[in-house]
Formats: C-alpha cells, structure tokens, sequence
C-alpha cells in the first residue's frame, strides 16, 4: 500500500488550523494508521494510533480522523513547539509503509 | 524508564557489512514486537524490517536478502546485521517498539535516538 501525503507543505502561523491529509493506494484497516511528528535531528513521536486515539501525553489539540483511503491529521491551533514533519503510517501484509511527510512550517 | 539506545553505526565502503545493535531498558525485547526504521539524509522514513514476539521476522524488499534482524534476549538486545551494503542504505536507523492495543501491534511507541550509517568509498 502506497500512502500519498498532502499538501508536501504547509505554511501557517500560530494560532492557526492546521489539516493535513494522508491518502491510501488501497483501503487501510482502521486500527492500522498512525501519524507522527519529527522535529529536526530527533526521532519520529508517534501522535495518533489507529485512527484517532491520542498516544499517551499527546494534548487533545491534535485529532485524527478518516477511513478507508482517506485519513486526516488536524492541530485545532497551532503552538511553537508543533512546526516540524508529519508522517502518517499504516501496516497490512506483514509490512509497515510511511508517507513523504508532510512539513508545517512558520509563514 | 523505558528507553532504545542504538549503536554501530559507521563509514563503510560499498560491499562492507555491518551489525547495528539496541539494547532496551525498562521493557524486556523478546515478549515485544521490535523494528528498524532507517531515514536517508533529508528523506523520509523507511521501514526496513521487523521481529515479532513469536519469532517471526519480516523485511522490506529493499534490503531482504542482504539485512538480518534478531534478538539477543539474555542481553536484551535487537540486532540489524547488515551485509552487501550500497550507497543507497547510507541512512539514520532507529529502533522503535510496538504498541500493542487488545493484542495488535498498532503502531511504534518507544524510538532510539538513531544511529548513522554512511555507505561511502
């Protein structure tokens, strides 16, 4: 399964909505996409598992949602700390495949 | 505290072989599902292989045949033994473990800070 991340990046200012879309090849078992953040030089934070659940820590700002081929990372308002990478995730057939990321930066 | 330390990672030439290691604290690695991921200098990521609880273990087609995951349980250890390498495995890999949600492995929850790998004459 290809994961197709859009938009490749998005320029917004702090207080902002942030919606950032992941898109499937093939349908996705709902309990199989996850989203991450990375920031320069660290490794990847896993944000959302299976879908929409929050991992542990992760404030209530970000939310996921979708289904099939079509899932949605949204930031409700945009804080400092969240400019960095996203990646959305999904696992079928033994394999694990990743999105190109999509980079929210400072407009 | 749970934490992934990864180490081995070095400058080799085309065709050289390399073993990475992560050792785990604060979890025990053969009751958890265990994978590398690797990340090209400003690419994205790239799962390349993975270790299941019962044994089993999986790789992406761009390295099978070459790279072998395993475990060292009485060091509580993942290994990534990397053979025939190219330029194109010149990456970052990290280590992460699975969060198991009602018995699934949904996604990874626990990274390592990466360990660089450069593929170079």
């Amino acid at each position: 399964i290809v994961l197709t991340q859009s938009p490749g990046t998005l320029s917004l200012s702090p207080g902002e909505r942030a919606t950032l879309s992941c898109r499937a090849s093939q349908s996705v078992a709902s309990s199989m996409l996850a989203w991450y953040q990375q920031k320069p030089g660290q490794a990847p934070r896993l944000l959302i598992y299976g879908v929409s659940s929050r991992a542990t820590g992760i404030p209530d700002r970000f939310s996921g949602s979708g289904s099939g081929t079509d899932f949605t990372l949204t930031i409700s308002r945009l804080e400092p700390e969240d400019f960095a990478v996203y990646y959305c995730q999904q696992y079928g057939s033994t394999l694990w495949t990743f999105g190109q990321g999509t980079k929210v930066e400072i407009k | 505290e749970v934490q992934l330390v990864e180490s081995g990672g070095d400058l080799v030439p085309p065709g050289g072989s390399l073993r990475l290691s992560c050792a785990a604290s604060g979890f025990t690695v053969s009751t958890s599902y265990m994978t590398w991921v690797r990340q090209a200098p400003g690419k994205g990521l790239e799962w390349v292989s993975v270790f299941y609880r019962s044994g089993a273990t999986y790789y992406a087609d761009s390295v099978r045949g070459r790279f072998t995951i395993s475990r060292d349980n009485s060091k509580n250890t993942l290994h990534l033994q990397m053979n025939s390498l190219i330029t194109e495995d010149t990456a970052v890999y990290y280590c992460a473990r699975a969060l198991v949600v009602r018995g699934v492995e949904v996604a990874f929850d626990i990274w390592g800070q990466g360990t660089m790998v450069t593929v170079s004459s």
